[in-house]
């Protein structure tokens, strides 16, 4: 069963505008990841969350958490072209351990348009 | 080295062939990934590997058996497979559960 839950399932933007995706979640978390995929290939890891921070960066990416509403953000800033892909937050199950894993979202397809 | 790597990158088998697929990490990662993918889905979790023990079998059927036969290696092993079976097979290794994982690029795989 799917833990996240990302809005909106398609975003279309020009390059060079932010792209903000949501993800919410039902159960407690250790964590929470963003990824990244390009058609068909395998999936890059862009960002973790920790259940105790509220937000972090990486480069143009913003990624808040907000634990009481069960909700994450992932915000690119000045987009570009190669942005164009589908991303996936996921969450790592609390607690941690023999049966930590994580539960992916279905996925925001991000276009940007040059 | 932060690569993960797959192999066949495509296979094509009918319902009563066996074949493998294999990953490879050099990370020192101790848990390590089967994740099964259809177009425009998620990645659903197959098999977890901890320390080289299965850690979490998501009731896979039987006709998809992990191997793990050191912390480097992990092998998936298919036979009487069957055409909804086909779809991208990701593996994915991080330094333990719960944590970034690092995934290769797949195995298309297309059951006839």
């Amino acid at each position: 069963s799917q833990q996240g839950e990302e809005d909106p399932q398609a975003l279309s933007i020009q390059e060079g505008e932010n792209a903000t995706m949501n993800c919410s979640y039902k159960t407690s978390i250790n964590n929470l990841q963003w990824y990244r995929q390009n058609s068909g290939r395998g999936l890059v890891h862009l960002i973790l969350i920790r259940s105790n921070e509220r937000e972090k960066h990486s480069g143009r990416l913003r990624v808040t958490l907000d634990t009481s509403k069960k909700s994450s953000s992932l915000l690119i800033t000045a987009s570009r072209a190669a942005d164009t892909a589908s991303y996936f937050c996921a969450t790592a199950n609390f607690p941690t351990g023999a049966n930590s894993k994580l539960t992916f979202g279905k996925g925001i397809t991000l276009s940007v348009r040059p | 080295d932060t690569e993960v790597t797959q192999t066949p990158k495509h296979l094509v088998m009918g319902m009563t062939n066996k074949k493998s697929l294999k990953c490879e990490q050099h990370m020192g990662h101790r848990a390590m990934y089967w994740y099964k993918q259809k177009a425009k889905k998620p990645p659903e979790l197959m098999f977890v590997y901890s320390y080289e023990k299965l850690s979490i079998n998501e009731s896979v059927p039987s006709r998809f058996s992990p191997e793990c036969p050191n912390s480097s290696l992990l092998n998936l092993h298919l036979h009487a497979l069957q055409p909804e079976d086909s779809a991208l097979y990701l593996c994915a290794s991080s330094q333990w559960q719960g944590e970034t994982q690092y995934f290769g690029p797949g195995t298309r795989l297309l059951v006839l």
